[in-house]
């Protein structure tokens, strides 16, 4: 079975400085990996998808991740971070018939010092 | 634009009671996902449906059931509710069995069971 393993539970960074996310997944085939970000009492919102081909994805809100299937990880970084960007962060590995049955990694909360 | 509605948006029920959630997805999807996320939590996979049909099977217990309409809305329906059925309750819904098509959450229905 799948499996998402985020190291970080709490991760502060300041206004302005780069950010990244670690995510570290186990899955048996080439996985569909995707990051979600949640605000508190939120639906959550998708930043960015991985299914194949170029390794460096882009996303919304200035953020990208970076696929390497020899560490088998899926980082997210974003070069500036503002203010607005601190909340929960899920990386998940989607399975099943759509792909988006997923599995999520225990999430990374962002705080953003002013 | 139009987003996934849930409705309700809090409800509390007692112990052995029942409850049902519902979901209405974004227009032209008919792919439909519940979600459950405990507080503190990552969200964990209920259950799907495509063009009213189970599509993939998660974590549901056997307490809960849940369908998908003609008109695409779909509904969990909760009988002998625990108390650790307290939780947010997240719909999502994506257009087709795409692998590609992202899922769109609603902002969730916070079941609290006393």
């Amino acid at each position: 079975a799948q499996s998402v393993t985020q190291p970080d539970i709490h991760i502060t960074v300041s206004e302005g400085a780069s950010l990244e996310l670690r995510c570290n997944y186990s899955y048996g085939a080439t996985p569909y990996l995707f990051w979600y970000v949640q605000s508190p009492g939120q639906g959550l919102q998708l930043l960015l998808k991985y299914f194949s081909g170029d390794t460096l994805v882009q996303g919304i809100k200035g953020f990208e991740a970076e696929f390497k299937r020899s560490q088998s990880s899926f980082n997210l970084r974003k070069p500036s971070v503002h203010w607005s960007d601190a909340a929960e962060y899920f990386c998940a590995v989607g399975a099943g018939n759509t792909g988006n049955m997923l599995t999520f990694g225990g999430g990374t909360r962002l705080m953003v010092k002013p | 634009a139009a987003g996934v509605i849930q409705s309700p948006r809090h409800l509390i029920k007692e112990k052995r009671e029942t409850a049902t959630l519902k979901c209405y997805p974004i227009p032209r999807h008919d792919t439909v996902y519940w979600y459950q996320q405990g507080p503190g939590q990552d969200p964990q996979f209920l259950i799907s449906f495509y063009e009213k049909m189970q599509s993939d099977k998660g974590s549901i217990p056997d307490r809960f059931s849940a369908q998908q309409f003609s008109d695409y809305h779909s509904e969990l329906n909760m009988s002998s509710l625990e108390l650790g059925d307290s939780a947010l309750y997240f719909c999502a819904s994506s257009e087709g069995r795409l692998l590609r098509s992202p899922l769109h959450f609603g902002n969730g229905t916070r079941l609290t069971v006393t």
